[in-house]
């Protein structure tokens, strides 16, 4: 059972233009969430991540906005460049007796158009 | 320093056969996983260790042994191969920092093609 649900599956974006993504979760017990960066061939990176209590954090061009009450979470991409075309994943873990093990959306294929 | 490393990066098996994935990180982390991807179904968690010589079950454990003998170590391990185990498999690694969660940090993957 999928335990964070991310959306959309594939977003087309033109250069310069906003890409967002957005996750729900339903396990209130998570307090952490990462969002990964995947590029074809290679394992995932850590892009960006963020604990429950902030609403939103910003790095670069990058940001994060969390609802806690509403359980949601989303990735703001400003600007975007074609080099952001990439596997986009949000994650959430606790630690637990499984450490920090994450529990992973399907990912969002984004590609930024020149 | 060389992160987490993955070996073999490529593999083709025969239904029945068996292997081993190894997985080896230098960053002195506590905790290893081992997720598989397949399209559309993002990562998900086969095993994980908390320590050395510690191993547990994650999502989706069944076909897979795993072990743990050295910390810098974390081998996974397939007895009897089947089509569906065809997938991209990652290893990651991540700090124990008590409450705080730490970067998990991922290999580049191994390509397993069963046949």
């Amino acid at each position: 059972q999928q335990q964070v649900k991310q959306s959309p599956q594939s977003l087309i974006v033109q250069k310069g233009g906003i890409s967002i993504i957005n996750c729900a979760y339903e396990n209130t017990a998570f307090d952490y969430f990462p969002w990964y960066q995947q590029f074809p061939g290679k394992g995932p990176a850590l892009l960006i991540a963020i604990r429950p209590d902030v609403s939103e954090k910003k790095e670069g061009r990058f940001t994060i906005s969390f609802n806690k009450s509403a359980k949601q979470f989303s990735l703001h991409i400003m600007d975007s460049q074609p080099g952001d075309s990439a596997t986009y994943f949000c994650a959430a873990s606790i630690n637990s007796n499984s450490g920090y093990a994450l529990n992973f959306g399907k990912g969002t294929s984004l590609l930024v158009t020149p | 320093n060389a992160g987490v490393t993955q070996t073999p990066k490529f593999r083709v098996l025969k239904t029945g056969q068996s292997m081993t994935l190894l997985c080896a990180q230098d960053m002195n982390h506590e905790y290893m996983y081992w997720y598989r991807q397949d399209p559309g179904m993002g990562l998900r968690l086969i095993h994980y260790s908390v320590g050395e010589g510690t191993t547990a079950k994650g999502e989706v454990p069944d076909g897979y042994n795993v072990s743990r003998l050295k910390k810098q170590n974390f081998l996974l391990g397939l007895e009897s191969a089947a089509p569906s185990q065809t997938s991209v498999y990652f290893c990651a690694s991540s700090y124990n920092r008590g409450i705080l969660n730490t970067e998990a940090f991922f290999g580049q993957g191994t390509r397993l093609t069963v046949v």
